[in-house]
Formats: structure tokens, sequence, C-alpha cells
């Protein structure tokens, strides 16, 4: 079964530094999307991305996150400038479909700490 | 914006059928209601989508009344790896994207 793979699961890093988090969505899905969880909270919306551009941003999304789609398979999440409150479990998403017609296949996640 | 309600948490023992109602009193026409199964420190898990009516897969049956204005997850017979959180979700479309907004969940705990 396809699968939506993401990497790295764990990482650890210091406050301030860049972090890009890689996903590689299943490979005829067309949206993408970024959520986070803080630990114990709920699942947050970031990003959605569509043909090559942000179709819709939370207010979480800020001028420090950015999302790309280098090549054919990964799409990213880039954090500039990392601060404590971005540790977080963050997960990657795709769906062949608009919402309403169709599911959203997650990753297993990346777990960002920040210290 | 459609704003979902239900339990927080719910218990249950094996072999039992749980329901899982939840609210949604502001719906839009267009909008579907999907539910999600999430364990700890993984992604959320697709289990049933649907409009009106009812619908039924393989897991999970999915009941919505003619209003739409809520809708209940009915896991047949479940067992201790049901054990999990259960999100209902309502399309939002919002500036014409496709986010989903999670609200808290109903955590389920099923026992022996």
């Amino acid at each position: 079964e396809p699968e939506v793979t993401q990497t790295p699961s764990h990482q650890v890093t210091q406050m301030g530094q860049e972090v890009i988090l890689r996903c590689v969505p299943i490979s005829n899905h067309l949206y993408f999307y970024w959520y986070r969880q803080i630990l114990g909270q709920k699942v947050e919306f970031l990003v959605s991305f569509y043909n090559n551009e942000i179709s819709e941003k939370s207010e979480i999304f800020d001028d420090q996150f950015s999302v790309e789609r280098p090549d054919g398979s990964n799409f990213t999440l880039k954090i500039r400038s990392t601060k404590l409150e971005d540790s977080a479990m963050y997960f990657c998403a795709s769906t062949l479909k608009v919402y309403n017609t169709g599911e959203l296949f997650f990753g297993e996640g990346s777990r960002l700490t920040v210290l | 914006l459609a704003k979902t309600t239900q339990p927080i948490s719910m218990d249950s023992y094996e072999g039992q059928e749980v329901n899982i109602t939840c609210s949604h009193n502001n719906i839009a026409t267009n909008d579907y209601i999907t539910w999600y199964q999430q364990f700890p420190s993984q992604g959320p898990r697709f289990i049933i989508q649907g409009y009106k009516t009812k619908v039924t897969n393989e897991v999970a049956s999915l009941f919505i009344p003619a209003d739409r204005k809520s809708s209940t997850l009915s896991l047949p017979r479940v067992s201790l790896s049901d054990t999990a959180v259960y999100y209902c979700l309502v399309g939002d479309q919002a500036g014409g994207g496709n986010k989903l907004t999670f609200g808290t969940g109903t955590q389920l705990k099923v026992e022996l």
C-alpha cells in the first residue's frame, strides 16, 4: 500500500538554527499539506500546497516557515530560525482529490525538539 | 466555519459496539463529514467519510441524520487496538483551500 514517508523521524536542534523536514507524498497525489501537533494538543493545520504554490496557510505559518517541492517527489518544510515553541510533531499529508471527496494520507511524522 | 463538538473521552470493553457522536450545527451544504483515528506519536488515519444517511466500510459505519447537524461513528466489536483518539472533521472551505480543522477529538479507551 502506498504511503507518505517523512524524514527525519526525530530531530533535535538548537534554538535559532534552521531545520528542514522532508516528505515524500504518494506519487500520484496532487495536494500536499503540513500539520503540526504540540505534545498533548490537537493537530493544527499549517499549509496546503497545490500546483507548485501555497493554496492556503494558517496564522502559525509565518515568515519563519517555507515550503518547497524541489523535484517531482519531495515536499519540504523549512523553519528558518527555530524557537522553543516550534517543538512538536510535524505531519506531512497528501491527497489526490480536494477535501470533500477524498481522504488525506498522513505520514508518521517528524518529531522536532528545539533546545 | 463548521465547528465540531464531541465527547472528550469514552471507555469500552472488548467486543462491544462503540458509538461516538459529533455535533456540527453549522455544517455547510457542500461539506462532507470525515472521521480520523490517531494513535500516540502517529499521524491521523482516515476511517470513513459521508455526506448523508449511512456509510459503511470494513472498519466502521457512519450515521448522518437528515439535518446533518450531527453524525455518529459506530465501531463494531472493538478490541484493545482500537484504543486511540477519534476526530470528527467537517470541511473548511475558507479561502477555497482544503485544510482540515481538527478538534480535540474523543479519546477511546478499550479494556479487557
